[in-house]
């Protein structure tokens, strides 16, 4: 069936420093593939998207690009801020529709 | 505009009782998801509402129940809780429910279950 898996966390790292969180999925087809962040005490919000292979999504410095050769859809930012520390869910629409299927998140913390 | 509302942000209950929860999703969005959040699994979803009809259910027993009105708000229900129902439930709220578009999160609902 359709999942997601991505790396386990907690990742820390200094401010400034790269970010990647890999971030694999099995499914039928083409899927959408989101990534989502959820800052402390919120609710989850859209941090990019890609709708087909090849695509690249990206936001406030965050990039992820479509593999669909290697089943991927890697989060990467060139430097990080305190202020992206937060849990990150990488996220596909399950092919029998109607259903969002979530990663198991990876928390990020950032140090000044 | 405004985002999704869920009311109440808190609720301390204890193990029999039962809770309603609410969703009230973006202007113009017709589809609402369910999802229970909690540390040890993650983010599981429960079921989705479009137009008042659900579309599609989690693996979650019949304690859990939801509906959603004509105006696309949107409740759950959850009855003789349980302390392992101790979760934050989130609601997502989309235009249409399709695999492109954006779920859009309301701040969720801390149920604690004594």
């Amino acid at each position: 069936g359709d999942s997601v898996t991505q790396m386990e966390g907690p990742v820390t790292l200094s401010e400034e420093a790269f970010l990647t969180i890999n971030c694999t999925y099995t499914a039928t087809g083409y899927p959408s593939l989101f990534w989502y962040v959820q800052y402390p005490g919120e609710g989850l919000q859209l941090l990019l998207k890609a709708t087909k292979a090849d695509d690249k999504g990206s936001n406030k410095g965050f990039e992820a690009t479509y593999r669909k050769e290697t089943t991927s859809f890697h989060l990467e930012k060139g430097s990080v801020q305190v202020s992206d520390s937060a849990v990150y869910f990488c996220a596909l629409p399950h092919t029998g529709g109607f259903k969002t299927i979530f990663g198991a998140g990876t928390r990020l913390f950032v140090k000044a | 505009k405004a985002g999704v509302t869920q009311t109440p942000r808190y609720l301390i209950k204890t193990r029999g009782q039962q809770v309603t929860l609410s969703c009230s999703p973006i202007s113009g969005h017709r589809s609402v998801s369910w999802y229970q959040q909690t540390p040890g699994q993650g983010l599981q979803f429960l079921f989705e509402y479009f137009s008042e009809t659900q579309r599609n259910k989690g693996n979650f027993p019949g304690r859990f129940s939801g509906r959603q009105f004509s105006n696309s708000r949107s409740e759950m229900n959850v009855s003789t809780l349980e302390l392992g129902d101790s979760a934050l439930y989130l609601c997502a709220s989309s235009r249409d429910g399709a695999s492109t578009d954006t779920q859009y999160f309301g701040p969720g609902t801390r149920l604690t279950v004594l």
